[in-house]
Order: structure tokens, then sequence, then C-alpha cells
């Protein structure tokens, strides 16, 4: 299977760390996308990187990509309660109209 | 519109009847997905339309799942004779062009859902 997993399956912090979370993927891609979902309805586009990038920043949010190992994570600094939520890579191949999920990390920001 | 829409939200049915769920993507979008997610799990690619040419049928189940996109815009998937097992959320998402293209830089919007509940 070309999906993304991601590490851990579930993770609970305190509010104002940093939560990290990796997926890893087993085909060359075009491009890697984080999203997340809230109680499971739909999914809200987060970051995208693409495979040339290592690393890229939006807001309290970093992703790095490694090529070499099929790796990326995702870093969520100073988390707030409202971070709560499940969050998805998405491995995008090379001309496939495809987008490959893993089965996400359930985040919980305590307050 | 100004995001992708789907209805109904919520769909209870009996086993062995049919079902319809709708999709509006957003306007101008030419790439339409629809995904299945069972409780607690990823999501499930089921088809893809892109423009005019044939949709990628390779994710659909069974037989009993069928999707069409109607004039380029609004895509209807149907479960026919359903069964307890296609109780899940069915999500679809658009794109304006194609994802994994040469440009790659594409992203998808997703609709709310339609949450199937089979009895």
């Amino acid at each position: 299977s070309q999906q993304g997993e991601e590490d851990p399956q579930a993770l609970s912090i305190q509010e104002g760390e940093n939560a990290t979370m990796n997926c890893s993927y087993k085909t060359s891609i075009n491009n890697l996308q984080w999203y997340r979902q809230n109680s499971g309805r739909g999914l809200v586009h987060l970051i995208l990187i693409r495979s040339n990038e290592r690393e890229k920043h939006s807001g309290r949010l970093r992703v790095t990509l490694d090529t070499s190992k099929k790796s990326s994570s995702l870093l969520i600094t100073a988390s707030r309660a409202a971070d709560t939520a499940s969050y998805f890579c998405a491995t995008v191949l090379y001309n496939f109209n495809k987008f490959y999920f893993g089965s996400g990390t359930k985040l919980n920001v305590k307050p | 519109g100004a995001g992708v829409s789907q209805s109904p939200s919520n769909k209870v049915t009996e086993k062995g009847k049919d079902v319809e769920l709708r999709c509006d993507p957003i306007s101008g979008h030419t790439a339409l997905y629809w995904y299945r997610q069972s409780l607690g799990q990823g999501l499930e690619f089921l088809i893809y339309f892109q423009g005019n040419s044939a949709p990628d049928k390779s994710g659909l189940p069974s037989d009993r799942f069928s999707a069409e996109r109607t004039g380029g815009s609004v895509s209807t998937l149907t479960i026919q004779r359903t069964q307890q097992e296609d109780s899940a959320v069915y999500l679809c998402a658009s794109s304006l062009v194609v994802a994994g293209g040469p440009s790659g830089t594409d992203t998808q919007y997703f609709g709310p859902g339609t949450r199937l509940t089979v009895l």
C-alpha cells in the first residue's frame, strides 16, 4: 500500500506543549499534505510540502519532509485546546489522481 | 458556492434499500473525489472524476456502488441494496486541477460529509 501511516495513533498533551506527529510512506511522491479533521466530518487542508522541499512553516505549524527516509513530521508549537482533532497525512503520487490517506493521529490537548 | 456541500448530512436507512448521496463541488473545480471513512479510521478512496474523462472507479468496494457527475459539476454516489458494513461517513472533495499532475501544488477541499447508518 502506498498509504501514509501516522504515528502515534493517539497523543495527549497539556496546553502550551508542542505536539509532533509523524507520517511514513512507501513510494516516491509528488507532494505530501497534512489535513485536520474535527468530529469525524470534513477535512481541512493545513499545509502542503513538495518532494523537493525539506521544511515548511505556516503559523504554529512546521512540516518537515525526508524523502530518503520516506517520512514527514508535523509539529504544532504552543498547542491550544482548540487544536484537539485528528490529523492525517496524505501522499500524492506523480501523475496519479489519488490521495492516499493514513489512519490519522488523534491529538488531545488538555486545557 | 463558497465551499463543497453535501446532502443529506445524515441518512439512516434499512438494510437492502438504495441510497443516493449528493455532492456540490466548488464552482470551477474540475476534479471531484469520493471517500469513505469508517468510525475511527482513515479515508478510503472510492472514485475520482476529472473533467469529462472517464472516472477512476478503482476504489469502489463492490458493484453495488456507483457514481456519476453531471455536467462536470454535481456528483451523486449511489449505493444499492445497502448493507450494514456500508455504514460510514462519505466525504466528497474537489480540487481546481488534477492533484499530483505537473503542477503538484493543488489541494483538496472537503465537504462536511454524509453520515450513513444502515440498520
